[in-house]
């Protein structure tokens, strides 16, 4: 079985001070590892993924998120939040199938 | 470039009513999925299809959901005799092809609302 946790319901930030979404994962093999965003009344839109070779991935609008096995983590950052990235963010994981788990979602605020 | 668009974006029905959801999949996208999204269960995957088939159904709640896809393209999700639990948001989603590594891309999802 696969499944993703995401430890925090909501995170809080100022606009300008760096962004960390928090997302560990459990799977017994290789996972492939999706980060997600999704704005009100929207479907969810794609940032980055992690498939293999480079632990830093980069993305869309400035996100990136670092692979680490060791402690099965899977965290996606933001140098530098904006008042534009408040949303729901999800983590999914997949093996070598193409279902997708997803975490419960971490809702971000940024603020002016 | 135009990407995964589904049809209604709301729907509002009477409990025991039969709804159909449909998906238009990004042109060329040979998989195709269905998830559901509700306030209690989070994302939950429903079936995949690959092609016009559909190996992997598991997902699907009750016998009251089925699901197909012709020409490769379009995919309608059909519940039968709806019931309030059924109330979410069903979103579709389509891949280039279908293995795990494919970037799955989402369409706004269409909202139920079960009287």
């Amino acid at each position: 079985a696969q499944s993703v946790a995401q430890p925090e319901d909501q995170v809080n930030v100022a606009e300008g001070n760096p962004l960390t979404v928090k997302c560990t994962y459990s799977v017994s093999g290789n996972p492939y590892l999706f980060w997600y965003v999704q704005y009100p009344n929207r479907g969810l839109q794609f940032l980055l993924k992690y498939i293999t070779g480079d632990n830093l991935v980069k993305g869309s609008y400035g996100f990136e998120a670092e692979f680490n096995k060791s402690q099965t983590s899977f965290h996606l950052k933001k140098p530098s939040a904006l008042v534009s990235d408040s949303a729901l963010y999800f983590c999914a994981v997949s093996l070598n199938d193409y279902k997708l788990s997803f975490g419960a979602g971490t809702t971000v605020t940024v603020r002016a | 470039g135009a990407g995964v668009s589904q049809s209604p974006s709301n729907k509002v029905t009477e409990k025991g009513k039969d709804v159909e959801l449909r998906c238009d999949p990004i042109s060329g996208h040979t998989a195709l999925y269905w998830y559901r999204q509700s306030l209690g269960q989070g994302l939950e995957f429903l079936i995949y299809f690959q092609g016009n088939s559909a190996p992997d159904k598991s997902g699907l709640p009750s016998d009251r959901f089925s699901a197909e896809r012709t020409g490769g393209s379009v995919s309608t999700l059909t519940i039968q005799r709806t019931q309030q639990e059924d109330s979410a948001v069903y979103l579709c989603a389509s891949s280039l092809g279908g293995g795990g590594q494919e970037t799955q891309y989402f369409g706004p999802g269409t909202r139920l609302l079960v009287l």
